[in-house]
């Protein structure tokens, strides 16, 4: 059975760098054509994707974001993190992180994390 | 990366059809056959339910089905039912190795 779960501060200052953390299970992401990809949604509107990291170690990032995203993957713990620095108001959102194997969708996801930016 | 283009709203009758459109460009949408749609009800993660422009996964009804022309994909729900009604999302993936989505379509079953 594949889950993942989302985990990380449900509130954050602007300025400060967001921390997430993707648990897995089900699944190994040493497995060829495995990936996970980081993927947010603000309140009331469209899903946007942020980043991803496949088994091999390769990371692909927003274009629009990529300055402030970083990922990475614990194999061994069956992790991935996500970090993205200077953080704003508009960068509130549900946080969700989500599974792909040699393809482009995501056919498992996370509950999703909402992090709100605010002082 | 800008969003792939769906249409705000659509409705239909329970037992009717509709489809739901997602325009891109050549360096997404038509440019390659990684078109996916996915089903999210309010507070809830999305489902997948077509990958690869027109391919099921396992569990997901037959009602629903996927196609793409050109730089369009659009997924269409047959026999619709009150349970469908949800907000639909399109993605595709990109020349610059990206992936997009589309804004999204709340479907309302009336």
């Amino acid at each position: 059975q594949v889950t993942l779960k989302e985990s990380g501060p449900a509130l954050v200052k602007p300025t400060q760098t967001l921390t997430l953390t993707c648990t897995f299970s089900g699944f190994s992401l040493s497995t060829t054509g495995m990936r996970v990809s980081w993927i947010r949604q603000s309140p009331g509107k469209a899903l946007e994707w942020l980043a991803r990291i496949d088994w091999d170690n390769d990371k692909f990032y927003s274009t629009s974001l990529k300055t402030r995203l970083t990922i990475s993957k614990d194999t061994s713990k069956n992790q991935v993190v996500l970090t993205l620095t200077n953080m704003d108001p508009v960068d509130t959102a549900t946080y969700y992180c989500a599974r792909g194997y040699s393809s482009s969708n995501f056919d498992y996801w996370g509950q999703g994390t909402l992090v709100t930016v605010s002082s | 990366q800008s969003a792939l283009t769906q249409p705000a709203s659509v409705s239909g009758s329970p037992g009717q059809s509709i489809t739901i459109s997602c325009t891109g460009t050549s360096s997404d949408v038509g440019g390659y056959d990684s078109v996916s749609w996915y089903q999210q009800h309010p507070g809830k993660a999305p489902k997948l339910m077509i990958y690869d422009v027109s391919n099921r996964p396992s569990g997901v009804s037959n009602r629903f089905s996927g196609s793409k022309s050109g730089n369009t994909a659009s997924l269409t729900i047959s026999g619709l039912q009150a349970e469908d009604e949800a907000d639909y999302y399109c993605s595709s993936y990109t020349s610059s190795s990206t992936l997009v989505f589309g804004g999204g379509t709340k479907l309302t079953v009336l």
